[in-house]
């Protein structure tokens, strides 16, 4: 089936050092992709998504490209605040699907220190 | 109100208590879901609804009751759980046929089965 996977955590980082966080996936279909973030004590919030093949998502100074030939949606940011402290997940969504169900990453968790 | 709330935030009850769970969307999405997210675990889907049919049940336990009474509200009634169903309940919403199937989430209920 589906599935997504990211790259273990816990990720820590200086402020303004630069981020990556790496994703990669496994689909039958024809995915959307997702990332979503995890602040502390709260629910999950969409940072951003692509729908197809070398689509770029972009919010907020994160950004994901969609590679279909690597089959990865790796998330970056060139200058991360401690702001940016919480849980990343990767997910896709398969368009195809009968429930639009979204299949998650297992979390990676980002520690930015002043 | 905007977006996709819950209620309650947090929840503590024992083995023998029945309590529901409510989510309500106010964005005109068409589905709703609900997610399990337990410590070091990858986010579990429990129910889809789309246009308020239940299209999926990923295999819950009975003790996990779902009801769409319509397209905008979500509950979960729970009845004699167990301590491993401690966990946050988070509730999500989107629109089937949009392309994308983006999916926004509530807060969550944090519950606690003593």
């Amino acid at each position: 089936g589906d599935s997504v996977t990211q790259m273990e955590g816990p990720v820590t980082l200086s402020e303004e050092a630069f981020l990556t966080i790496n994703c990669t996936y496994t689909a039958t279909g024809y995915p959307s992709l997702f990332w979503y973030v995890q602040y502390p004590g709260e629910g999950l919030q969409l940072l951003l998504k692509a729908t197809k093949a070398d689509d770029k998502g972009s919010n907020k100074g994160f950004e994901a490209t969609y590679r279909k030939e690597t089959t990865s949606f790796h998330l970056e940011k060139g200058s991360v605040q401690v702001s940016d402290s919480a849980v990343y997940f990767c997910a896709l969504t398969d368009r195809g699907g009968n429930t639009g169900k979204l299949i998650f990453g297992q979390g990676t968790t980002l520690q930015v220190k002043p | 109100e905007t977006g996709v709330t819950q209620t309650p935030r947090h929840l503590v009850m024992g083995m023998t208590n029945k309590k529901s769970l409510k989510c309500e969307q106010h964005l005109g999405h068409n589905a709703m879901y609900w997610y399990k997210q337990s410590a070091k675990k990858p986010l579990e889907l429990m129910f889809v609804y789309s246009l308020e049919e239940r299209v999926e049940n990923n295999s819950v336990p009975s003790r996990f009751s779902p009801e769409c009474p319509n397209s905008s509200h979500l509950f979960l009634h729970l009845h004699t759980l167990q301590p491993e169903d401690s966990a946050l309940y988070l509730c999500a919403s989107s629109q089937r046929d949009s392309g994308t199937d983006t999916q926004y989430f509530g807060p969550g209920t944090r519950l606690t089965v003593l």
